[in-house]
């Protein structure tokens, strides 16, 4: 099955940590896509990657950090300067060219700070 | 800055009935409309694109978008209580498609 995935569901993280959020995907994707989602509010952009080993900072980059070694991966780092990471993160991709080629979701990853 | 804003709801209507979301956008440039449903706990999933002024049906769905106005509506016809969902509007922004703008969504809740 063709798909997104993301590991962990559920996260806990204590301050002061780092850690990294999986997003894999099996679609054959050029472009990756990290969001953030707060109760009661839309997605905001993170960090996005139209092709490997290069990625943009979205509209909410500061305290987050990406890579993009493979096509199929694009994990996010939730650093210790994130001063309020507890949401709801989505990573979603979709393939390039010409058309509007809508962004397919993964499940989603839910972050707890304890 | 471009916003797209949406009432958040909650948008109760009874079963069999017609919703009407809606969505107000800053930007006169943006020329299309993504509406996604996303389920409470789960990801969004693209029910609906529109890209032209007017009407665009897709079984109980229609889209209407009015760029004078700069909004652009979701219709669900015979409104079921397993559409009860959050219903967010998105406009793609910078150039193509690459990177879209959300807004906050509208919850809708569909009762028997």
């Amino acid at each position: 099955d063709g798909g997104i995935t993301q590991s962990p569901k559920y996260l806990f993280r204590k301050e002061g940590q780092n850690v990294t959020l999986s997003c894999e995907q099996n679609l054959n994707h050029d472009a990756m896509y990290w969001y953030r989602q707060d109760p009661g509010q839309g997605l905001r952009l993170i960090y996005y990657s139209q092709i490997v080993n290069d990625f943009q900072k979205g509209d909410i980059a500061e305290g987050y950090s990406v890579s993009r070694e493979k096509k199929e991966s694009f994990p996010l780092t939730v650093t210790s300067a994130q001063k309020n990471p507890t949401a709801f993160y989505l990573c979603a991709s979709r393939t390039t060219g010409g058309g509007y080629n809508e962004q397919f979701f993964g499940p989603g990853t839910r972050l707890t700070v304890l | 800055q471009k916003e797209v804003e949406q009432n958040s709801g909650p948008l109760s209507v009874p079963e069999g009935a017609i919703a009407s979301l809606n969505c107000t956008y800053s930007d006169r440039g943006s020329q299309s409309f993504f509406w996604y449903r996303q389920y409470s706990g789960k990801s969004p999933e693209l029910i609906m694109f529109i890209y032209s002024n007017g009407d665009k049906e897709d079984g109980r769905f229609t889209a209407q978008l009015n760029k004078a106005s700069q909004y652009v509506s979701l219709l669900i016809r015979d409104s079921q209580p397993s559409d009860s969902a959050t219903y967010l509007c998105a406009a793609p922004f910078g150039g193509g498609y690459n990177k879209l703008i959300f807004g906050a969504g509208t919850r809708l809740a569909v009762h028997p």
